[in-house]
């Protein structure tokens, strides 16, 4: 079956870490770009991250600095390490894949809670 | 990162026809064929229903349809059903340095 798993996410206080996994089945993960989206609750989506299949790796203002994208072509599998986490960093991570400029698998997403 | 401007809210009955715009710059929807449509249910995950400002993934019905002019990117549904009540997300690519950029997204009401 052709899936995106996201895991990872869970409550974490301001300034803590967390790290987001994506594990991709049924397609070959090394051809494809992948990305990270989140949608805080209520809100709209928000991109946040991208990695292309030769490790060219692109982020939104929001998370510079702070998060970084990696995969592993070996494990099929994408990921997030979030450091020096804020309140706004709250949402539903989804790992998506990049298809023909546009994002054409979502994973089911992973949520994150950042509150003391 | 700016977002693109979208209506927050479309409503429409059975069997007409809504267009949800979307509106960006010169720098970004102006700039790129490269226009995508997400539909997302309440606790779902979205799902892409127009691609390259125009294409259709297999799969999705014929009544979703996308175009752009200028600065502004449509989406067009016709023949409205129940189950095309949803928010809507248009997103383009936008260059380097913002990439990709997302639409607040429009709330559509089948009445």
């Amino acid at each position: 079956e052709v899936q995106l798993v996201d895991s990872g996410g869970g409550l974490v206080q301001p300034g803590g870490s967390l790290r987001l996994s994506c594990a991709a089945s049924g397609f070959t993960f090394s051809s494809y770009a992948m990305n990270w989206v989140r949608q805080a609750p209520g809100k709209g989506l928000e991109w946040i991250s991208y990695i292309s299949s030769t490790y060219e790796i692109w982020y939104a203002d929001s998370v510079q600095g702070r998060f970084t994208i990696s995969r592993d072509n070996a494990k099929n599998s994408l990921y997030l390490q979030m450091n020096s986490l804020r309140d706004e960093d709250t949402a539903v991570y989804y790992c998506v894949r990049d298809q023909a400029w546009a994002f054409d698998m979502w994973g089911q997403g992973t949520k994150v809670t950042v509150s003391s | 990162q700016s977002a693109l401007t979208q209506p927050a809210s479309v409503t429409g009955s059975p069997g007409q026809s809504i267009t949800i715009s979307c509106t960006g710059t010169n720098s970004d929807a102006g700039s790129y064929d490269r226009v995508s449509w997400y539909q997302q249910h309440p606790g779902k995950v979205p799902k892409v229903m127009i691609y390259g400002v125009n294409k259709r993934p297999s799969g999705v019905s014929n009544r979703f349809s996308g175009s752009k002019f200028g600065n502004t990117a449509s989406l067009t549904i016709s023949g409205l059903q129940a189950e095309d009540e949803a928010d809507y997300y248009c997103c383009t690519y936008a260059g380097s340095g913002t990439y990709w950029v997302f639409g607040g997204g429009t709330k559509l009401t089948v009445l």
